[in-house]
Parts: structure tokens; sequence; C-alpha cells
């Protein structure tokens, strides 16, 4: 059974680093095709893929966010991350991490609940 | 970046009716097309991928299609639980792109 889990600051301040951590059972990020992506969805708005990484520790990145993203993982504790620098307000979202079967394609086949993250002053 | 038109924004269908969701690409991604459901509060759920297979568990009275750059979803007979808000994604290149969504309610 395949299932991941978000985990994040719920709040922070802006200019500081988010740091989100995905911790998945149920497939290994060591397998060949396998990867995990992160996707977030501002409140009542559409979804933004952010970035993948892959079993072979390839990453790709949305270039909108110039340069702000690092994904991560820890193979063997079955856990991704993905920090954001220099938050602001328009990165307040849901944050989801999504496994990704990259042998049927590249597509996000299971995903976490997600994990709401709040930029405030 | 490859722009994903999904179209009607929302609609508004009678049970047991059939429905059709249109997503545009704005340049040739082949089968790389997912459709995905999300109902309030949930994650989103995947339905169909490769344009036309469906996902596991997923009711056969979806299904999926292509025709050049435009990528159609059909729910051939509406349920009650097929109500939400549902997504077309491009994975043929990054940056991944969604279309911006259509919410189907109950008529």
């Amino acid at each position: 059974q395949v299932t991941l889990k978000e985990s994040g600051p719920g709040i922070l301040q802006p200019s500081q680093t988010l740091s989100l951590t995905c911790t998945f059972s149920g497939f290994s990020l060591s397998t060949y095709g396998m990867g995990v992506g992160w996707i977030r969805q501002p409140s009542g708005k559409g979804l933004e893929w952010l970035a993948n990484i892959w079993w072979d520790d390839d990453k790709y990145y949305n270039p909108s966010l110039k340069n702000r993203l690092t994904i991560s993982k820890d193979t063997s504790n079955n856990q991704a991350f993905l920090k954001i620098t220099n938050v602001d307000t328009a990165d307040t979202a849901t944050y989801y991490c999504a496994r990704i079967e990259g042998i049927v394609g590249n597509y996000f086949d299971y995903w976490g609940q997600g994990v709401m993250v709040t930029v405030s002053s | 970046d490859i722009q994903m038109t999904q179209s009607p924004a929302s609609l508004s269908a009678s049970l047991e009716e059939i429905v059709t969701i249109t997503c545009q690409a704005s340049q040739d991604i082949g089968n790389w097309l997912a459709w995905y459901q999300q109902k309030p509060g949930k994650s989103p759920q995947l339905l169909i991928y490769g344009a036309t297979s469906l996902a596991d568990g997923v009711p056969s009275r979806f299904s999926g299609s292509r025709s050049g750059t435009q990528y159609s979803l059909k729910i051939s007979r509406l349920q009650v639980e097929d109500i939400g808000i549902y997504y077309c994604l491009q994975a043929y290149s990054a940056p991944y792109t969604f279309g911006a969504g259509t919410k189907l309610e109950l008529k």
C-alpha cells in the first residue's frame, strides 16, 4: 500500500525558508523509474507543479520560482524534501507531495493529504 | 512553457447525463496527459493517464480521448460521487502544467 504524508511548519514569516518533508511508504526512491514530486494549491485556486526528484537523483524545477527551490531525498528513510527560500504571502498554499511511477509515465499516481502553509508577518 | 487551456471552467449537469471536459495543449504533447478529480478538502485523484488509460480502481464510466492536441475526459453517466473539480496535467516536459480546472456541479 502506497502512502505519502507531508509535514511542515504551518506558519512562517516573509523572507524565511520553508522546509517541507514528505514521508512515504509502499515504494522506494531507489527503485528504477520512481520519483516524487511537489505540487501546491493556494486556497480556492488551481494546482501548480513545483519540482520532481527521481530515483537516480535527477531533479527538475519550475523555473517560475526562480532558483528558490531545492528538492532532495533520503532514500534510506523513505523521505523527500523541498525547501523554498525567501517566502512571501504568495507562497501561502496547501503543499502536496506525490509519487511518480515513471515506467508507466511521468504522472502523479498517489498523493499525500497535503499540508497547509501560511506566510504571514 | 506548454499551456493547457481547459474548458469549460464550470459545468452543471444532471444525474446520468454525459459530461465532457476538454484540454487544449499549446503544442504537441503526444499522449503525455493525465486527468485528475479533486473533491473538497481532498487531494487530487488520478483518473486517466497516457491520455486514454484508466487508472486502477476508477469506474469505467470515465474515459479519455485525444484528437491532435485536444484531449477530452468523458463521464458517460454522471453520478453524485463525480461532483468535484477536474484538472488535466501535461507531463510531456518540465515545467509540468495543469489546466485551470473544471468545477462540475449537479443540476
